[in-house]
């Protein structure tokens, strides 16, 4: 149980458009929804929280506008990368609360983005 | 602002040996969490520790949490080369509340 279903695994985009990556709960109804950014070989940087049928809260240094957030409903948070440069190549990872108590945290398997 | 210092980032060992992981700092955690990572996965959670002074054990691997919730650390006794990857220490609760603090990391090989 509390699986967390992310997609696409991999993207390949030009420079200049943009990129929607989906996290769903599949099991489990998830109010709140982390999006984090990791470099090779180094720790989650937390991007922004994600809330249901809210604003999301972004943290400091990142860009909303360019790091679009979406929470429409109880499984499912999207994050678009609007105008993508090769900078914004990265390893994004979703996770969710599962609600099984003790701070647990559910994580999406990852999207590789490469913007060319 | 809360830091989680996880040490050391990178360790290199032979299989067999035993390693140890720590995670630091100077704020209260409610929980801390465990996660391992292998390239291109998301983190997997290993295990949450939640009381202060608190010991867990998992096959070949013991967390322990300080007794003022503080700091952890992850202890593997004969490593062997599936253990290889990407751990991380990740605090929850505190001043940060709803979100997870993570350590830098530390990144294990263990050689045959």
């Amino acid at each position: 149980g509390a699986v967390v279903s992310q997609h696409p695994s991999r993207v390949i985009c030009k420079s200049g458009t943009s990129v929607k990556i989906e996290c769903r709960s599949l099991d489990f109804q998830a109010t709140t929804m982390f999006w984090y950014r990791q470099f090779p070989k180094k720790s989650l940087m937390l991007m922004a929280t994600s809330n249901e049928g809210s604003k999301a809260t972004y943290e400091q240094g990142v860009e909303k506008d360019k790091f679009l957030i979406n929470h429409a409903s109880l499984t499912l948070s999207t994050l678009t990368v609007t105008s993508a440069h090769p900078e914004d190549s990265s390893f994004y990872i979703c996770s969710a609360d599962n609600n099984r108590g003790e701070g647990g945290y559910t994580f999406g398997s990852g999207t590789r983005l490469t913007v060319v | 602002t809360q830091l989680l210092e996880q040490s050391p980032q990178f360790l290199s060992i032979q299989e067999g040996e035993n390693l140890t992981v720590y995670c630091n700092s100077s704020s209260v955690f409610s929980s801390l969490q465990w996660y391992r990572q292998e390239p291109g996965e998301g983190p997997v959670l290993l295990v949450t520790v939640v009381t202060g002074g608190e010991v867990k054990k998992l096959k070949r691997l013991t967390f322990q949490f300080g007794d003022a919730r503080k700091d952890s650390s992850l202890h593997i006794t004969a490593a062997q080369p599936g253990d290889t990857g990407l751990y991380l220490c990740a605090g929850a609760g505190g001043t940060s509340y709803g979100k997870l603090t993570f350590g830098q990391g530390t990144i294990l090989t263990v050689h045959p």
